[in-house]
């Protein structure tokens, strides 16, 4: 199974909107709305963002979204603030057996 | 609140074994799902194994499965790997996780436990 295909670095300045796309085939991101995004500080565990493409776990800032249109879904950071410079990967639910991860997109604030 | 904790790295030569742990607390541990991720040094996150709240089902991924078994111990709250005849490419840091509906299968993580195959 081949990893999910995200962009390797995206950058903005404080306050800009980004968005990162994590592109699949229709065996991962486009069999189901099992998708999942990651927020990844250096040095720490990754962190639940986004889950079932658009759904925010409690707590999370309501700047964080995310979608989904065929094989390809998206994270979109609004208002971007300094703390938001991270990696982020990408994830789906390929099949009932497998899970997927995209290669990380790492976020940079200018 | 949830915690989970893993240990057992280190550093192991080619061909060798090694058993992590993962101690979980803060919820009811037999009533959840759980998984292994890992992360080579400066790589992505690389999903590796899951097994259902009562353990009759286990996943692995393609490339661990012969060699890594999943298991789980819910009288201890407690989640293990056994890693055998490893290889250098299984160098990572490994964490566990949480997984609380198939459609949020990785919702807490542990800090990670370092597995090293070298000579």
């Amino acid at each position: 199974q081949s990893a999910l295909t995200q962009p390797a670095s995206v950058s903005g300045s404080p306050g800009q909107s980004i968005t990162i796309s994590c592109t699949g085939t229709s065996s991962d991101v486009g069999a189901n709305n099992a998708v999942s995004w990651y927020q990844q500080h250096a040095g720490k565990a990754p962190k639940v963002i986004i889950y079932e493409v658009s759904e925010r776990p409690s707590g999370v800032s309501a700047r964080f979204s995310g979608s989904k249109s065929g094989h390809t879904a998206s994270l979109t950071i609004s208002g971007l603030q300094a703390e938001d410079e991270a990696e982020y990967y990408c994830c789906a639910h390929a099949g009932i057996n497998h899970w997927v991860f995209g290669g990380g997109t790492k976020v940079s604030v200018l | 609140q949830v915690q989970l904790v893993e240990s057992g790295g280190g550093v192991v030569q080619p061909g060798g074994s090694l058993r992590l742990s993962c101690a979980a607390s803060g919820f009811t541990f037999s009533n959840y799902a759980m998984h292994w991720v890992r992360q080579a040094p400066g790589k992505g996150l690389e999903w590796v194994a899951f097994i259902r709240s009562d353990a009759t089902i286990e996943y692995y991924a393609a490339s661990v499965k012969g060699r890594f078994t999943i298991s789980r111990d819910d009288s201890k709250n407690t989640l293990y790997m056994h890693m055998h005849s490893l290889r250098s490419e299984d160098t990572a840091v490994y964490y566990c996780a949480k997984e609380t509906t198939p459609r949020l299968p990785f919702d807490d993580w542990g800090q990670g436990t370092l597995v090293t195959v070298s000579s």
